[in-house]
């Protein structure tokens, strides 16, 4: 099972848009794309998932390429909260396959 | 609402003694695991159950036994703890509905053996 590449860390500022990219070049087309994130001490938190097209929640927004094999999670005005490690895992039926994340630090 | 709850959330043992840990889900979710991380890495799967009564083999399940008795529940045992095994273990829950279901994520038992 391949995993995904993601930079291992990214710095924003407080308040400005964030862009966490992801490459997954050898998804196959049923397995979805999940984001999950990690504060210090906690277990993973769900953020959002796709598997084709765009999406949009609360928390963030999930661009999918056009050939699926990169995303990039988008963190619309980032704060203090959001410093986090961000997993991009490629979801199949059964199973998440973790790589190691973003590390995000956010300024104020 | 409890969601997923771990038990104990701290254990100390010593070399070559065995424990269980306890998941417990109240979202009557078919899909349970278990992973262990590790200082710095990514989340590892050990085993997993996809229904009452069954279990699976994940990436690292050396050293590790399950039982999914009862649909709520996934207990993870460790016959003969060792210090390899130190590591903090978080177990996770889902709905059936393929991969498009999210995982929710318990607050994680830190285990360390020496």
């Amino acid at each position: 099972d391949a995993k995904t590449t993601q930079p291992n860390s990214m710095e924003s500022n407080e308040e400005e848009p964030v862009h966490l990219p992801c490459n997954h070049s050898t998804i196959s087309g049923t397995d979805y794309i999940h984001w999950y994130r990690q504060l210090p001490s906690q277990g993973p938190e769900y953020v959002i998932h796709g598997l084709t097209s765009n999406v949009n929640n609360r928390m963030a927004s999930l661009a999918i390429a056009e050939d699926r094999k990169s995303s990039t999670l988008i963190l619309h005005r980032a704060t203090l909260r959001d410093a986090a490690v961000y997993y991009c895992i490629r979801a199949n039926t059964d199973k998440l396959i973790f790589g190691t994340g973003t590390r995000l630090q956010v300024f104020p | 609402n409890a969601g997923v709850t771990q038990t104990p959330k701290f254990r100390v043992l010593k070399t070559g003694q065995s424990m269980t840990l306890l998941c417990a889900q109240d979202m009557n979710h078919e899909y349970m695991y278990w992973y262990r991380q590790d200082p710095g890495m990514g989340l590892r799967l050990i085993h997993y159950s996809v229904g009452e009564g069954t279990t699976a083999k994940g990436e690292v399940p050396d050293g590790y036994n399950v039982s999914r008795l009862k649909k709520q529940n996934f207990l993870l045992g460790l016959e003969s703890a060792a210090p390899s095994q130190t590591s903090v273990y978080f177990c996770a829950s889902r709905g059936f509905t393929g991969g498009g279901q999210p995982q929710h994520f318990g607050d994680g038992t830190r285990l360390s053996i020496l």
